[in-house]
């Protein structure tokens, strides 16, 4: 069966700091993999999608940067944190190309900018 | 664009209630469709989906309908528990290369012993 994770769980960094986590798959191959984002109360942003290794597309301008370095390897960086960037990061991934497949997500990331 | 209406929340109810959360959908094609439950400090889990007109998703107690001639996917539950209690999300995808969805902004339900 397919699992995903991410790390770290929760994490504090002050304004101005560098910013890396993780997402990994297990079970499948070639997926789509999506970062977002969820601020206090709110809904859920979209800030990247990967359809394959190397390919990333950004949905909104801001301060972070995504990389697909392997398969089933997403990473979500900033060079210098804002305080606006403090939220819940959640990992997804989802079928391939072609299909209306749902999107399973991971336990996700709470960030804190102080 | 794609895009997805839910209720504004919260929604407050007593144990044993019956609990109706709408959702609507303007989309061009035949999306599919799906209820996402996030409980408090947890990532979004899938609840139920359908892919056609007509289909209808279930799954832990709560049921949709697919409704073309409504663009309408409402999320039921015959008698909800303070175990549901968390923020409800509906969401379509058109598929594509991409398979993105779109979230509605999600209901809050409060179940009350």
């Amino acid at each position: 069966s397919q699992t995903i994770h991410q790390w770290p769980a929760t994490l504090v960094q002050p304004v101005g700091s560098p910013l890396s986590l993780e997402c990994t798959v297990e079970g499948t191959s070639n997926p789509n993999l999506y970062w977002y984002r969820q601020a206090a109360g709110r809904g859920l942003q979209l800030l990247f999608y990967s359809v394959g290794i190397g390919q990333i597309s950004s949905e909104v301008p801001q301060n972070l940067s995504a990389s697909r370095p392997q398969d089933r390897q997403f990473i979500l960086s900033s060079k210098k944190l804002l305080l606006s960037d403090s939220g819940f990061y959640l990992c997804a991934w989802s079928g391939g190309a072609g299909s209306y497949n749902e999107q399973f997500f991971g336990p996700g990331t709470r960030l804190t900018v102080l | 664009g794609d895009s997805v209406t839910q209720m504004e929340g919260p929604v407050t109810l007593s144990e044993e209630a019956f609990l109706t959360i709408n959702c609507t959908y303007t989309a061009t094609g035949y999306p599919s469709l799906f209820w996402y439950v996030q409980y408090p400090g947890e990532g979004l889990q899938l609840l139920l989906k359908a892919t056609k007109a007509d289909d209808k998703g279930s799954n832990k107690g709560f049921e949709a309908t697919y409704r073309k001639e409504t663009t309408s996917f409402h999320l039921e539950k015959g008698s909800v528990q303070v175990s549901d209690s968390a923020v409800y999300f509906c969401a379509l995808t058109s598929g594509g290369a991409t398979n993105k969805l779109i979230f509605g902004t999600g209901t809050l339900l409060a179940v009350q012993p």
